[in-house]
């Protein structure tokens, strides 16, 4: 049984840049939330896609897009990067998006924003 | 909103002795609790949840309980080794104001175990 896979692994981009983050759900998992992760701080929570659609938001700007593929991998996009958004991003996936389905997560992508 | 507190670290203890690291929360209805591990370098690792109130969740010697008395879910060990070093999250899903679901986590506490 595969994991979750994220690429890349580390990003250096400029503000005012666009970046496209990829994320492969764990076999059989059809639900896949995205977390930022400031240094030092606890995960916070992105979105969330169900089934291709968008199934739950945190406080993050529309600039943060997400997309969900037919065979549950998806992508994060920000737009016009900010020097906070300098972080890791983890991707997680579920079996489903309930409560008291685990969610396993990848190794994340580091991000770094000059 | 919903809101998970954690003791601040570093946590720092000699091997073989006993790990207690407090964790509180804030939610609507009844949340699933989750404790999980991140070593260096490395993304997190479930290490054990609970679904209901007095349930104990447990795995690789680690336990905790939920307490919906006191809405705490308290992360145990009675002998930590080296190889625990780590930062410790605590989590919650529980449905946001907008009646979605999404895992509410800590600021996290290092682990710290000298040899």
């Amino acid at each position: 049984e595969t994991g979750v896979t994220q690429s890349p692994t580390h990003l250096i981009k400029t503000r005012g840049q666009q970046v496209t983050l990829r994320c492969s759900s764990q076999s059989g998992h059809n639900t896949v939330s995205w977390y930022q992760q400031a240094l030092g701080q606890g995960p916070q929570f992105i979105f969330q896609y169900y089934r291709e659609e968008e199934n739950g938001r945190g406080n993050f700007p529309p600039r943060f897009s997400g997309l969900q593929f037919p065979n549950y991998s998806s992508e994060l996009n920000v737009n016009a990067l900010e020097l906070d958004d300098s972080a890791l991003y983890l991707c997680a996936s579920s079996l489903n998006p309930g409560d008291t389905y685990e969610q396993y997560f990848g190794p994340g992508t580091r991000l770094t924003v000059t | 909103g919903n809101s998970v507190t954690q003791m601040e670290g570093p946590v720092t203890l000699s091997e073989e002795a006993f790990l207690t690291i407090n964790c509180t929360y804030t939610a609507t209805g009844y949340p699933s609790l989750f404790w999980y591990v991140q070593y260096p370098g490395e993304g997190l690792q479930l290490l054990l949840k609970a679904t209901k109130a007095d349930d104990k969740g447990s795995n690789k010697g680690f336990e905790a309980t939920y307490r919906k008395e006191t809405t705490s879910f308290h992360l145990e060990k009675g002998s930590v080794q080296v190889s625990d070093s780590a930062v410790y999250f605590c989590a919650l899903s529980g449905p946001m104001d907008t009646g979605r679901r999404a895992l509410t986590f800590g600021s996290g506490t290092r682990l710290q175990v000298q040899p």
